[in-house]
């Protein structure tokens, strides 16, 4: 079956470091991989999304690598913010469902102290 | 409306007595998701509907649980006889049409939590 590793142990980084949240992924090759945010109380919401054709994608302050090889995703954002503090989710399509459904990795929580 | 609503925002109940969650999707979207998160894990996929065709209920943990829409509008997810293992946060999700292998962003409401005394 497909699994998703994220780190469980917060990240605590200063104001204006840049952050690097990992997610593994094994038994599986998916087209593509989303990233989401979650605050507490609150619903995950979409951040970026990166197709296995591409090795990187970036936002604003964020950026998101994909390596099919290593099967792994790097989520990075730069001069980081109090205000990025949260829960950093991967998504994978969920394995035969067409594409149709997401799997989630449990998350990591980020802490941006000032 | 602006985004997907859930009610109510918290439920609590005795165990054994079953219980109703509402999500209200983004209107236009067609497919409509339902998770479960329980405190510190990640979220679990429960069920999909998309348009008119037949549900993926493949992530529904047992029979005890059911989901309805109507059409593409109002969905209801049904747990019966609930458990204190039932006891999460029930998240609901939208997004456009999802069928055909393509790739669209879900949209997720603020949740239910559910706990069963």
């Amino acid at each position: 079956s497909q699994k998703i590793e994220q780190n469980s142990e917060a990240l605590n980084i200063q104001e204006g470091k840049t952050a690097t949240l990992t997610c593994n992924y094994t038994n599986y090759s998916p087209a593509y991989l989303q990233w989401y945010r979650q605050d507490p109380g609150r619903g995950p919401v979409f951040l970026l999304l990166i197709r296995e054709n591409e090795k990187e994608k970036r936002k604003e302050r964020l950026k998101v690598t994909f390596d099919t090889t290593l099967k792994q995703s790097l989520f990075h954002i730069t001069a980081s913010q109090p205000a990025d503090s949260a829960t950093y989710l991967c998504a994978l399509p969920r394995l035969n469902s067409g594409y149709s459904t997401l799997t989630f990795g449990k998350g990591t929580m980020l802490l941006v102290s000032p | 409306g602006a985004g997907v609503s859930q009610s109510p925002s918290n439920k609590v109940t005795e165990k054994g007595k079953d219980v109703e969650l509402r999500c209200d999707p983004i209107s236009g979207h067609t497919a409509l998701y339902w998770y479960r998160q329980r405190l510190g894990q990640g979220l679990e996929f429960l069920i999909y509907f998309q348009g008119n065709s037949a549900p993926d209920k493949s992530g529904l943990p047992s029979d005890r649980f059911s989901a309805e829409r109507t059409g593409e509008s109002v969905s209801t997810l049904t747990i019966q006889r609930t458990q204190q293992e039932d006891s999460a946060v029930y998240l609901c999700a939208s997004s456009l049409d999802s069928s055909g292998g393509l790739t669209h962003t879900q949209y997720f409401g603020p949740g239910t939590r559910l706990t069963v005394l």
